[in-house]
């Protein structure tokens, strides 16, 4: 059984200061990795995700993901933060061609951007 | 891209009535549709799968008699409460996936969520 543990429930930082958000899994087999931002009373909308290939990831709006097989990890980073990421964030693992594509999401990351 | 609506967004409802949610995927063909559950504070939950035309699959401990999920159509899942009470008061998250392109991978697209409170 696949499994994902976010070390962190909150993170608040200051405005423009790099962040990183911590993601680490557990699978028997091969996983897609993802990284889902939620903002209040909305649902998920992704981030980023990790398929294959590269191993470092990137979305449109400055942030970042590597996985990290021999640590089993997938951290988020940004290096200049604005109040507007202020959100929480959802790392989440799929085993490869198995479950059909269910996803186990981990605890969630509080991030508050301070001005 | 791919949009995936739920209606309604928030219902109150009384203690032992029945409360359905809509999914709808809007511009796609949903082969499979995937429910959460969202605790305050708390993870995403998946509480079943189902595939168009078939009957859903649960996850342990979720009581499929309680949760009724019917996927009727390509576009359309609902889940029913049945007999709600305040224990089940959560937010309810519904995803969908269509059908499998030349990606190895095929990703689910997530609804807004609807709220239910039940007094």
């Amino acid at each position: 059984a696949q499994s994902v543990t976010q070390l962190d429930s909150q993170v608040p930082v200051f405005e423009e200061a790099p962040v990183e958000l911590r993601c680490n899994y557990s699978s028997s087999v091969s996983v897609y990795l993802f990284w889902y931002v939620q903002y209040p009373n909305q649902g998920l909308q992704l981030l980023l995700k990790y398929l294959s290939g590269s191993t470092l990831v990137k979305s449109i709006n400055g942030f970042e993901a590597e996985f990290n097989k021999s640590q089993t990890s997938f951290h988020l980073r940004k290096p200049s933060v604005h109040i507007s990421d202020t959100a929480e964030y959802f790392c989440a693992v799929s085993e490869f061609r198995t479950s059909y594509g269910k996803l186990t999401f981990g605890q969630g990351t509080i991030l508050t951007v301070h001005p | 891209g791919a949009v995936v609506s739920q209606h309604p967004s928030w219902v109150i409802c009384k203690s032992g009535t029945s409360v359905k949610i809509e999914c709808r995927s809007l511009d796609f063909q949903a082969t499979t549709m995937f429910w959460y559950r969202q605790f305050p504070k708390q993870s995403l939950m998946l509480m079943a799968t189902s595939n168009e035309g078939s009957k859903a699959t649960y996850e342990q401990g979720v009581e499929k008699d309680k949760f009724l999920i019917n996927h009727a159509s390509l576009t359309l899942s609902t889940l029913t409460v049945t007999s709600a009470h305040p224990e089940d008061s959560s937010f309810y998250i519904c995803s969908a996936r269509g059908l499998a392109g030349l990606s190895s991978y095929n990703e689910q697209f997530f609804g807004p969520g609807t709220r239910l409170t039940v007094l």
